[in-house]
């Protein structure tokens, strides 16, 4: 089983819609959630980090995050075609202070005009 | 001036050779990371620093090694390249007083043949 798994896609919405990613993670220590969108050819840039249960809401992106059942999604309301890329879940290993992030293999988002 | 800047952006290489990637940051952070990224894998961390004198492995440091030089300077190199080191590098910092949030550099495109 990898640490941090999503379904690699692509996902594909129209213009407008709710795009939905998942996230799901293995170790149960971890404790900082992290979306990062990464454009094609382009480095990572963090949209969303998520430390607690529930729900945060930055725009028109939402952070969910259910420690319980080792899961974490990002919402994208009102999906633009600028949002097109590759969102990166990544999860902190938990082992020792050491700042390392694991990430899941990505999931590409194609929003459709 | 970028926060992260990488050199080379792109580099061709044969097989055998021995390739550095060189990593600078302005950010004052004492973390530095390396990453790799394949089609389909995600980012895999192939070593990180704490600071000069804390060097550390990630998950497939094989076939790398690193210098941290000063704080501010952190590099890769492959001492004898091989064909599957053909990737996506990025280096990355982290501040280790503050949230656990990576800022990457615009990366590095390295092809070996």
């Amino acid at each position: 089983q990898k640490e941090v798994e999503q379904n690699s896609g692509p996902l594909s919405v129209p213009e407008g819609a709710i795009a939905s990613l998942n996230c799901t993670y293995s170790d149960r220590g971890s404790q900082s959630f992290f979306w990062y969108r990464q454009y094609s050819g382009k480095s990572p840039e963090l949209i969303m980090s998520i430390y607690s249960n529930g729900d945060k809401e930055d725009g028109r992106f939402t952070a969910q995050l259910n420690k319980a059942s080792q899961y974490v999604s990002l919402l994208i309301r009102d999906s633009q075609p600028s949002d097109s890329a590759t969102y990166l879940c990544a999860v902190n290993s938990p082992h020792g202070n050491t700042g390392k992030l694991i990430f899941g293999q990505g999931t590409t988002l194609q929003v459709k005009p | 001036d970028a926060d992260v800047t990488q050199t080379p952006r792109n580099r061709i290489t044969k097989t055998g050779k021995r390739i550095m990637l060189e990593c600078s940051q302005t950010k004052g952070h004492d973390r530095m990371y390396w990453y790799r990224q394949d089609p389909g894998l995600g980012l895999r961390l192939i070593y990180y620093s704490f600071d000069v004198k804390d060097i550390n492995k990630g998950e497939i440091s094989d076939g790398y090694s690193v210098s941290r030089q000063a704080q501010a300077k952190f590099s890769l190199s492959l001492e004898s390249a091989i064909p599957n080191q053909t990737a996506l590098y990025f280096c990355a910092t982290r501040d280790s007083s503050g949230a656990n949030v990576l800022t990457f550099g615009a990366g590095s495109r390295l092809t070996v043949l």
